[in-house]
């Protein structure tokens, strides 16, 4: 199982460029979601899904969209960048009654 | 409102010896608690957990403790470890199994040979 994936690792964004981050994972997770990393912050929750079909919004949404099309796939969309948005971005999954959520690689973007 | 506070940005300890790693809370709706551990340019990892009905859980060398009246909870490494050098982030949740998690703002441990 490769777990959870993240495409890109890193991205350079010029303010109001749009652009999707990916997230896959293998383990047949019901649930899936995203984090942003700023220093001094911890990781904060942006949108959340609990199964294909199904998402809201976590404690930081603004600026970002999601979908979840299939089992395996939850991209976050940035409509229009800022650089408000520089930070690590995370993906994680769990299974539905478990604790544990497991995080993918990170990506690390930067808005111009 | 930082509803989960670890307010230790940096911890160095020497090697062999115990690790204290400290979590605040201010929401009394805080079910469940977990710490996970980061490596630079990786994701976080789960570490170990607890829930409010017990006071304390170990896995291995790592040890949490909870305080429900005080709000307050701790990791404990006994003894530290070199590989132990890492972010460590307290995390915090309504109910047990939730997928929606609230993070403190993490506190790096340097283990000193």
């Amino acid at each position: 199982n490769a777990g959870v994936t993240q495409t890109p690792k890193f991205q350079v964004l010029k303010t109001g460029q749009s652009m999707t981050l990916q997230c896959a994972q293998d383990m047949n997770h019901e649930y899936m979601s995203w984090y942003r990393q700023d220093p001094g912050m911890g990781l904060r929750l942006i949108h959340y899904s609990v199964g294909a079909g199904i998402t809201d919004q976590g404690e930081v949404p603004n600026g970002y969209n999601v979908s979840r099309s299939t089992t395996e796939d939850f991209p976050l969309r940035l409509l229009s960048a800022a650089p408000s948005q520089t930070s690590v971005y995370f993906c994680a999954s769990k299974r539905s009654p478990d604790n544990e959520q497991f995080f993918g690689p990170g990506t690390r973007l930067t808005v111009l | 409102d930082q509803q989960v506070k670890q307010n230790s940005p940096s911890l160095s300890v020497q090697e062999g010896r115990i690790s204290i790693l400290n979590c605040d809370y201010t929401n009394s709706m805080f079910d469940y608690f977990l710490w996970y551990k980061k490596y630079p340019a990786e994701g976080p990892t789960f570490l170990i957990s607890i829930s409010s009905i017990k006071d304390k859980n170990e896995d291995g060398r790592f040890t949490v403790f909870l305080n429900k009246s005080a709000k307050h909870l701790s990791l404990h490494i006994v003894p530290s470890q070199p590989g132990d050098s890492a972010v460590y982030f307290c995390a915090a949740s309504a109910i047990q199994g939730a997928q929606k998690l609230v993070f403190g703002q993490g506190t790096r441990l340097t283990i000193n040979p």
